[in-house]
């Protein structure tokens, strides 16, 4: 199962809105409603910030948001701010499998 | 409050075995309706799930590294486990042990992990 693709960069200033996107396949993104983003600060652990799809964890602000079409996840973050440049990643649920992607750096200009 | 905490060797040789436990405090292994799992990150690397497990042995595990991986638990200790044989260099990483959110699938996401612990593969 090949990981899902990610654009390793994506930027905004303070206040704007970024798209990240996951693209992957039939077999997991598309067929499955077990999408997750993760957050990670360096040397940090992950921290979930959106799972099956749309969902927020307790504690997650409403700027954080997450959609899925097709075979192609995104999450919107809105109201850029300083303390969200860090790494993001996506993974599916994939058939007792769970795949990730390649994360994408996040800097907040 | 619910924690995790890896412990295991820092360091281990070319094809010897690697071992982690994952510790949970502030809940009960045997009580949760989780499956637990281990997530591990190459250095300056994305995200790999390995294998999770249910407090009652059910397990899943991931197809590239099945042939290689055991993973236990231990309910009476609130604990479980990880085995990783025949190592390389290609399994340095830091490993992180990582329970689902509440009501969500088996395999779905993970919302609490441990700190991590690092695992060097060297001679």
């Amino acid at each position: 199962q090949s990981a899902l693709t990610q654009p390793p960069s994506a930027s905004g200033s303070p206040g704007q809105s970024v798209t990240i996107s996951c693209t992957g396949t039939s077999s997991d993104i598309g067929g499955f409603n077990y999408v997750s983003w993760y957050q990670q600060h360096p040397g940090k652990a992950p921290k979930l910030i959106i799972y099956e799809v749309s969902k927020r964890p307790s504690g997650v602000p409403d700027r954080f948001s997450g959609s899925k079409s097709d075979n192609t996840a995104s999450l919107t973050v809105s109201g850029l701010q300083a303390e969200d440049e860090a790494d993001y990643y996506c993974s599916s649920y994939a058939v007792y499998n769970l795949i990730f992607g390649g994360g994408t750096k996040l800097t907040v200009l | 409050q619910l924690q995790l905490q890896e412990s295991g060797p820092g360091l281990v040789k070319p094809s010897e075995t690697l071992s982690l436990t994952c510790s949970v405090s502030g809940g009960s292994i045997r009580d949760s309706p989780y499956f637990w799992g281990w997530v591990r990150q190459s250095p300056g690397k994305g995200l790999e799930w390995i294998a999770s497990i249910f407090h009652t042995g059910t397990t899943y595990q991931n197809p590239s590294l099945k042939s290689r991986i055991t993973i236990s638990v231990d309910p009476s200790k609130n604990q479980f486990s990880l085995k990783l044989r025949s190592v390389t260099a290609a399994d340095t990483a830091v490993y992180y042990c990582a329970r689902p959110p509440p009501l969500s699938g088996d395999l779905g996401a993970f919302e609490m992990w441990g700190q991590g612990t690092i695992v060097t593969v060297s001679s």
